[in-house]
């Protein structure tokens, strides 16, 4: 499948900071770029998404942006809040694939 | 709207005994299907998917089944579970290609 690499594992940010979180891939025929947000004992929950026709999309404070190009997309969430903490995934799929691959994650931790 | 219902929550078995976890969609038809298995601090394997009654791909040869007897219910199953079964395991659905996978909350598996 897809290799989805996503930097970095952990991240700490001090409330009202930024958080930027980057996942390259590996497939120039990927086309969907979703992100998942994680709380403990929670599943994933969709938070934003982009699709390969956009280089960027915003909704609030968070933002996703997408170089086809480099292959590489981020996640930004600007103005951090201490429910921001959570663990981020980044996943990718191509047309006609049934399939999400995963990005291993990352802990995303906002201090007060 | 859609909603995606697994349970139980959390279960709690002995080495060797067999294992049923059950997943409903309610508010569509004919979703895709997913079961995945995160380990405590890792990321998301797939371990099954299904696009329609019956239909199974398994994506990790293991100790685990999986089946589809209706059109929004996914079971996953084993004989005789072993200690590396443990772990959170998510179900999801998406409506098709390329479209955002929405996971239920799991259920916590532990095996003594």
């Amino acid at each position: 499948g897809e290799n989805v690499e996503q930097h970095p594992s952990t991240l700490s940010v001090q409330e009202g900071d930024s958080a930027v979180i980057k996942c390259t891939y590996s497939d120039s025929a990927s086309n969907y770029f979703p992100w998942y947000k994680q709380e403990l004992g929670k599943g994933p929950q969709l938070i934003i998404d982009i699709r390969s026709n956009v280089g960027e999309k915003k909704d609030q404070r968070i933002a996703v942006t997408l170089n086809k190009t480099a292959k590489h997309f981020s996640l930004h969430i600007t103005e951090t809040q201490p429910e921001d903490s959570a663990v981020y995934f980044c996943a990718v799929t191509a047309v006609n694939d049934y399939k999400l691959s995963f990005g291993a994650g990352t802990t995303v931790t906002v201090r007060a | 709207s859609q909603t995606i219902h697994q349970w139980p929550a959390t279960l709690v078995q002995p080495v060797g005994s067999p294992l049923s976890l059950e997943c409903t969609v309610e508010g569509t038809s004919n979703p895709n299907l997913y079961w995945y298995r995160q380990a405590a601090g890792r990321g998301l394997q797939l371990l099954f998917y299904s696009v329609g009654i019956g239909q199974i791909s398994s994506e990790v040869p293991q100790n685990l089944s999986a089946s589809r007897p209706q059109d929004r219910q996914f079971i996953l199953s084993s004989k005789k579970l072993l200690l590396s079964d443990s772990g959170f395991y998510l179900c999801a659905w998406t409506p098709g290609f390329n479209q955002p996978q929405h996971f239920g909350d799991g259920t916590r598996l532990s095996i003594l």
